[in-house]
């Protein structure tokens, strides 16, 4: 079945270094890849998302490429902010919109 | 956006006893709610989606007798764990979706501990 792979955390980073979350995916057909985020105390979120190969979601200055060849999406941003602290989940969702997450990799950002 | 309140944010019980936990979609009708379960370091893991008015479908491997769900308006649905035990400690998470199912609208979970 379908499934994603993400980088396990904590990533611990000083502010305005440059953050990359690996995840990879296994999935038959075309799935569509998101990247979630979650806030202490709040809910996930969809941070981007990307719909066909070669896409680039972006969003808040995080951005991420579908790269069939390679079956990945990592998430990147060039300068984290403390406020970037968060969970970040990688998922796929193919012929039903319903999802399927990482297990989350946990950013700490440091002033 | 659109608002999706989960309470409560963190429950502690005995072994033995039920917890119910409600997921409310604030400004929208939510015709199917999902439910996860996270466990430490692993994924985010579908239980069930429920649809308003009808019965859960349950994942493999998922109790439904263990795992109630009711969804019995188009605003609220309640997930009750039934005879807990500690290996039913876990973060629980629910979703919703509107008429569309373009978009998930995520509660901020809950987090059970059975002593």
């Amino acid at each position: 079945g379908d499934s994603v792979t993400q980088m396990e955390g904590p990533v611990t980073l000083s502010e305005e270094a440059f953050l990359t979350i690996n995840c990879t995916y296994t999935a038959t057909g075309y799935p569509s890849l998101f990247w979630y985020v979650q806030y202490p105390g709040e809910g996930l979120q969809l941070l981007l998302k990307a719909t066909k190969a070669d896409d680039k979601g972006s969003n808040k200055g995080f951005e991420a490429t579908y790269r069939k060849e390679t079956t990945s999406f990592h998430l990147e941003k060039g300068s984290v902010q403390v406020s970037d602290s968060a969970v970040y989940f990688c998922a796929l969702s193919g012929g039903s919109y319903i999802p399927t997450f990482g297990r989350g990799t946990s950013l700490i950002v440091h002033p | 956006g659109a608002v999706v309140s989960q309470h409560p944010s963190r429950v502690i019980c005995k072994s033995g006893t039920s917890v119910k936990i409600e997921c409310r979609s604030l400004d929208f009708q939510a015709t199917t709610m999902f439910w996860y379960r996270q466990f430490p370091k692993q994924s985010l893991m579908l239980m069930a989606t429920s649809n308003e008015g009808s019965k859960a479908t349950y994942e493999q491997g998922v109790e439904k007798d263990k795992f109630l769900i009711n969804h019995a308006s188009l605003t609220l649905s309640t997930l009750t764990v039934t005879s807990a035990h500690p290996e039913d400690s876990s973060f629980y998470i629910c979703s919703a979706s509107g008429i569309s199912n373009e978009k998930l609208f995520f509660g901020s979970g809950t987090q059970l501990s059975v002593l």
